[in-house]
């Protein structure tokens, strides 16, 4: 079946601009998170997902940083007035994790390609 | 201090050898472990998972220890394949997963 896809996959962008990156999770995952990944560096969390709800943005690096998922399906995460530190692979994943407090065991996420985007 | 420290790399070993990773992490809430692998400009995927009475799948033996804060990888005869960007991941109640830097292997002939 169709893995995470993610939109578009290399962006190149002049200081000052704002850019949207958009993530299409699985079908029926419940769950999306977005990551930011700098040259020679792990993946940094962004924010988290749960159908349209935001659940946690306790990453965003600042408020130039905003995500969405509307419908609970597709998410867009959008960089306003982009800045030259913003240069990363932005990472979405997807996972079936959901329900109550009570089940909160891990859910494997299955990663996106990843944006690279390039700030000048 | 990153909440996940993981062994400088890079690691450049020859064909058939033994490599182990290492790795510690600071938040004693951290519930699930995991080595993840990344390929040069691709995304991160599941190697495996890691538990405490240690676990294997092949060539790949993972240990966990909860007391020491520490996780290990150890890869046996290493193949040309096994060239990637191994990544100590942690995780807390299914929320967002924290990575380390990662440890880059180059396996050669």
């Amino acid at each position: 079946g169709a893995g995470v896809s993610q939109s578009p996959r290399y962006k190149v962008a002049k200081r000052g601009q704002d850019v949207a990156l958009r993530c299409d999770p699985i079908s029926g995952h419940v769950s999306l998170f977005w990551y930011q990944q700098a040259l020679g560096q792990g993946p940094e969390f962004l924010t988290y997902f749960q159908n349209e709800a935001q659940l946690d943005k306790s990453g965003l690096p600042s408020d130039r940083f905003f995500a969405e998922r509307p419908e609970g399906s597709v998410s867009t995460l959008k960089i306003q007035r982009t800045q030259q530190e913003d240069s990363a692979v932005y990472l979405c994943a997807s996972s079936t994790l959901g329900g109550s407090e009570r089940d909160r065991s891990y859910n494997e996420q299955f990663f996106g390609p990843g944006t690279r985007l390039t700030v000048l | 201090r990153k909440e996940v420290e993981q062994d400088p790399g890079p690691f450049n070993v020859p064909e058939g050898a033994t490599v182990a990773f290492n790795c510690t992490y600071s938040n004693s809430a951290s519930q699930s472990f995991f080595w993840y692998r990344q390929d040069c400009r691709k995304e991160p995927k599941l190697l495996m998972s890691v538990y405490s009475s240690g676990n294997e799948d092949g060539r790949f033996t993972a240990q966990l220890n909860r007391a020491s804060q520490y996780i290990s990888l150890l890869i046996r005869d290493s193949k040309l394949s096994d060239s990637a960007t191994y990544l100590c991941v942690v995780n807390q109640a299914g929320t967002a997963l924290i990575f380390g830097k990662g440890t880059t292997l180059s396996v050669s002939s």
